[in-house]
């Protein structure tokens, strides 16, 4: 069965410093990939998505992730963190010709950046 | 314009009453979902509906009713409902369910469900 995999639940940053977020998936045909952003008390915002082309995928907010398909890995960066993106990060996966919608979540990692 | 309204916000419900949770788009996609989620934990995939059909209901209890009257409205009618199923439910639509692969899901809100 697909599955997402979210390495670390809780990340804790002082403002400034680099950020990357771990996500793997399990899936051997094509993917495509996301990373969702939950900020407290919001509802989940699109960060960024890989479909197919360049693996270096540039978001909003100054977030890029790398697609590095001989990992199976979507990790996310941003290289100055601020207090304002402290959130709970969801990287997600959709089947390519699979089961319709079947959007697959991980755990989450919920980040808190220290001002 | 990405975006998808649901209402109401919060939701208090005993466990015999009956409610309705509703969701919009105005994106002019065709595919619609439901999720829930639990405090602390990713949204769990409930329905989705692919040109006003279901096609996909991931083994849900009969106490949670979908419904989609049109291309833009999506709604899930809640009977008899548990104290465990107090959650955050999420509408999500994209533009199909083609399998292609290449449709975004844009997300609501959310509505705030507690049952008493």
């Amino acid at each position: 069965a697909q599955s997402v995999s979210q390495h670390n639940h809780h990340v804790i940053l002082s403002e400034a410093a680099s950020l990357e977020l771990g996500c793997n998936y399990s899936y051997g045909g094509t993917v495509n990939l996301f990373w969702y952003v939950q900020y407290p008390g919001q509802h989940l915002q699109l960060l960024l998505k890989y479909f197919s082309g360049d693996p270096l995928v540039k978001g909003i907010k100054g977030f890029e992730a790398e697609f590095i398909k001989s990992k199976f890995s979507f990790n996310l960066r941003k290289p100055s963190v601020q207090w304002s993106d402290t959130a709970e990060y969801f990287c997600a996966a959709l089947n390519y010709g699979g089961s319709q919608g079947n959007l697959i979540f991980g755990k989450g990692t919920k980040l808190s950046v220290k001002p | 314009d990405t975006e998808v309204t649901q209402t109401p916000k919060h939701l208090v419900m005993g466990m015999t009453n009956k409610k309705s949770l509703k969701c919009e788009q105005h994106m002019g996609h065709r595919a619609m979902y439901w999720y829930k989620q639990k405090a602390k934990k990713p949204p769990e995939l409930m329905f989705v509906y692919s040109y006003e059909k279901l096609s996909i209901n991931e083994s849900v209890p009969s106490r949670f009713s979908p419904e989609c009257p049109n291309s833009s409205l999506l709604n899930l009618h809640l009977h008899a409902l548990q104290p465990e199923d107090s959650a955050l439910y999420l509408c999500a639509s994209s533009v199909r369910t083609s399998g292609l692969g290449t449709d975004t899901q844009y997300f609501g809100p959310g509505t705030r469900l507690t049952v008493l």
